[in-house]
């Protein structure tokens, strides 16, 4: 059974740092691309970044370009998202989400929250 | 960027009733459309993925069509679980990625 569970989400402060894990099991993960995706409260989905199966080509939204950095272990079945230089814009709920270019984000974790305020 | 407007925003509709969801794309996608369904609290599921193909699990009274830049979402039959948000996403710059903004199935 495929699972993907996150962790590392809480309350920060603008300008602060946080560093979201998904730890993945189930599938065979160095064989897939992964996703980073977020919810604002009461809002839609966005898509924040992914990272292909070995880590050599990372993309990202543009609204996190220069502050996110998205990487992976693949010998711990690992995926994280390094947060710097928050802002209450970044508030959200974020899901990793398994990447698949055959057919999109086929499995999602169950999300942690990320609160940026004073 | 590759904005993805769904319509309507809100759609309430009685158990049995047939919904109709739509997806435009400000530029052709190809098919390279898929659909999802969020409940509360719950993280999205994908029901459809290259505009018709239902993802493992899903049932057949959901159902996807288009391609280009219209896209229709059809659920049959709305059984009570199928009351949720619906978000459209495409994948036709792969790897960027774009979500609609989603509609919302009511129970009327």
């Amino acid at each position: 059974e495929v699972q993907l569970v996150e962790s590392g989400g809480g309350l920060v402060q603008p300008g602060g740092s946080l560093r979201l894990s998904c730890a993945a099991s189930g599938f065979t993960f160095s064989s897939y691309w992964m996703s980073w995706v977020r919810q604002a409260p009461g809002k839609g989905l966005e898509w924040v970044a992914n990272i292909k199966q070995d880590g050599s080509e990372k993309y990202y939204v543009d609204s996190v370009k220069g502050r996110f950095t998205i990487s992976r272990d693949n010998a711990k079945n690992s995926l994280y998202l390094q947060m710097n230089s928050l802002r209450a814009e970044d508030t959200a709920v974020y899901y990793c989400a398994r990447d698949s270019a055959m057919s999109d984000f086929d499995y999602w974790g169950q999300g942690t929250l990320v609160t940026v305020s004073s | 960027e590759i904005v993805l407007t769904q319509s309507p925003a809100t759609l309430s509709l009685s158990p049995g009733e047939r919904a109709t969801l739509s997806c435009r794309a400000s530029q052709s996608v190809s098919s390279y459309l898929a659909w999802y369904q969020q409940k509360p609290g719950q993280a999205p599921r994908l029901l459809i993925y290259d505009a018709s193909n239902r993802a493992t699990g899903i049932p057949a009274r959901f159902s996807g069509s288009g391609s280009g830049t219209d896209f229709t979402l059809t659920i049959s039959s709305l059984e009570p679980e199928d009351f949720a948000v619906y978000y459209c996403q495409q994948r036709s710059n792969w790897p960027l990625r774009t979500f609609g903004q989603g509609t919302k199935v009511e129970i009327k």
